[in-house]
């Protein structure tokens, strides 16, 4: 079984739209969590961590749910610009912070 | 200010070259990764060092080798590459390993994009 899943998409909706990406992962010993953005032929960028409290940066909203070991991103007012593909990672910290990404959900904003 | 910088951004090397990557961060970071990025694929993990010293090596082939020489630069050296080993090769860095949630937030530089011929 896959350490982080993810829906590979890809997501086409138009501007204006929210749209949501849903991520779950297997090892409950996971500890940290978060969302990066790749565009195409570029480095990955981080996004948001993702608190337990759940958090909000201005368009996108980050909820994790430690029981069903779910995190989840909610991108509102969707921009041309946004159209990247979104990375889950999640990470242990007794295993030298290791990163364990999804496979990726690409997104396309369409005008 | 948080930037990481690799040169260089293009390499094309033979299969008998010898050639090194570098990677730089003046944010303090005490932890640098690099990874391997093959098209329309997530990273995978290639080292870790923490605190200069190598923590993590994902059973990475000889032919790629990692330096730490202080605690803002990082390289690998590269010998004897195969076709297969073209790809994006990413480097990281992060605060620490442990400790607060933020320290394991990690930044990436903008890549090296390799052919090996």
């Amino acid at each position: 079984r896959k350490e982080v899943e993810q829906d590979p998409g890809p997501f086409n909706v138009p501007e204006g739209a929210t749209v949501a990406f849903n991520c779950t992962y297997s090892n409950s010993a996971s500890q940290s969590f978060f969302w990066y953005r790749q565009d195409c032929r570029k480095e990955p960028k981080l996004l948001m961590s993702v608190y337990s409290s759940g958090n909000e940066d201005g368009r996108f909203t980050a909820q994790l749910n430690r029981a069903s070991q779910y995190i989840s991103l909610l991108i509102r007012d969707s921009k041309l610009s946004d159209s990247a593909t979104y990375l889950c990672v999640v990470s242990r910290v007794y295993n030298f912070n290791k990163f364990y990404f999804g496979s990726g959900t690409k997104l396309n904003v369409k005008p | 200010d948080t930037e990481v910088t690799q040169t260089p951004k293009h390499l094309v090397m033979g299969m008998t070259n010898k050639k090194s990557l570098k990677c730089e961060q003046h944010m303090g970071h005490r932890a640098m990764y690099w990874y391997k990025q093959k098209a329309k694929k997530p990273p995978e993990l290639m080292f870790v060092y923490s605190y200069e010293k190598l923590s993590i090596n994902e059973s990475v082939p000889s032919r790629f080798s990692p330096e730490c020489p202080n605690s803002s630069l990082l390289n690998l050296h590269l010998h004897a590459l195969q076709p297969e080993d073209s790809a994006l090769y990413l480097c990281a860095s992060s605060q620490a390993l442990g400790g607060r949630e933020n320290y394991n937030e990690q930044f990436f530089g903008p890549g090296t994009r390799l052919t090996v011929l």
